[in-house]
């Protein structure tokens, strides 16, 4: 199964609203990564939270991070009809393989 | 940031028929390269971790013979799709890491992918 479980699977929200996504995971991390993909398109790496923080923004983006309950949430405030895409988080897998897991993801539709 | 370019972006075959996708970093050095499979409103899932100048390390389920990677450059990965099945089609993205520097404190870069049609 997935590292992490993301909910909700999918949110629509008007635009100028707050959108709150979380994201659930099982092992320990080193860090926690949010990723954002367009409809049909590549990854975009939007911000990175290691394990020793526990809040972390970047413009109108805001990750927070629990490691006591393995979760983090990201927050986009005052959102736009471009913010509309699917987030992913994203762990480490094991050491030996050094690849990223993602979560289930949150397709996220900001009506203008 | 990096920049990693995947190629093609879109790709119709017949079945039967086998399709290579090629990923390069394109202004620095991998020495590892991942290839994922997203199905529709799926996420991610990793099918093979590809090290240059070295045999590719295969998810379990993913069969190697069927999906040909090679890593004979520090800056190019190519995966093929062998014999392709209507099954098969979906979408692939490729990522990689630079050459001494990890995971741990800096993100993965990804290419744009490539959508896969078998018909």
């Amino acid at each position: 199964s997935q590292q992490g479980e993301e909910d909700p699977q999918a949110l629509s929200i008007q635009e100028g609203e707050n959108a709150t996504m979380n994201c659930s995971y099982k092992t320990s991390i080193n860090n926690l990564q949010w990723y954002r993909q367009n409809s049909g398109r590549g990854l975009v790496h939007l911000i990175l939270i290691r394990s020793n923080e526990r809040e972390k923004h970047s413009g109108r983006l805001r990750v927070t991070l629990d490691t006591s309950k393995k979760s983090s949430s990201l927050l986009i405030t005052a959102s736009r009809a471009a913010d509309t895409a699917s987030y992913f988080c994203a762990t480490l897998m094991d050491t030996g393989r050094r690849a990223l897991t993602f979560g289930s993801g949150t397709r996220l539709q900001v009506q203008p | 940031g990096a920049v990693v370019s995947q190629h093609p972006s879109r790709v119709i075959c017949k079945s039967g028929t086998s399709v290579k996708i090629e990923c390069r970093s394109l202004d620095f050095q991998a020495t590892t390269m991942f290839w994922y499979r997203q199905f529709p409103k799926q996420s991610l899932m990793l099918m093979a971790t590809s090290n240059e100048g070295s045999k590719a390390t295969y998810e379990q389920g993913v069969e190697k013979d069927k999906f040909l990677i090679n890593h004979a450059s520090l800056t190019l990965s190519t995966l093929t799709v062998t014999s392709a099945h209507p099954e098969d089609s979906s979408f692939y993205i490729c990522s990689a890491r630079a050459r001494g520097r990890t995971l741990m404190n800096t993100e993965a870069f990804f290419g744009q992918g490539t959508r896969l049609t078998v018909v």
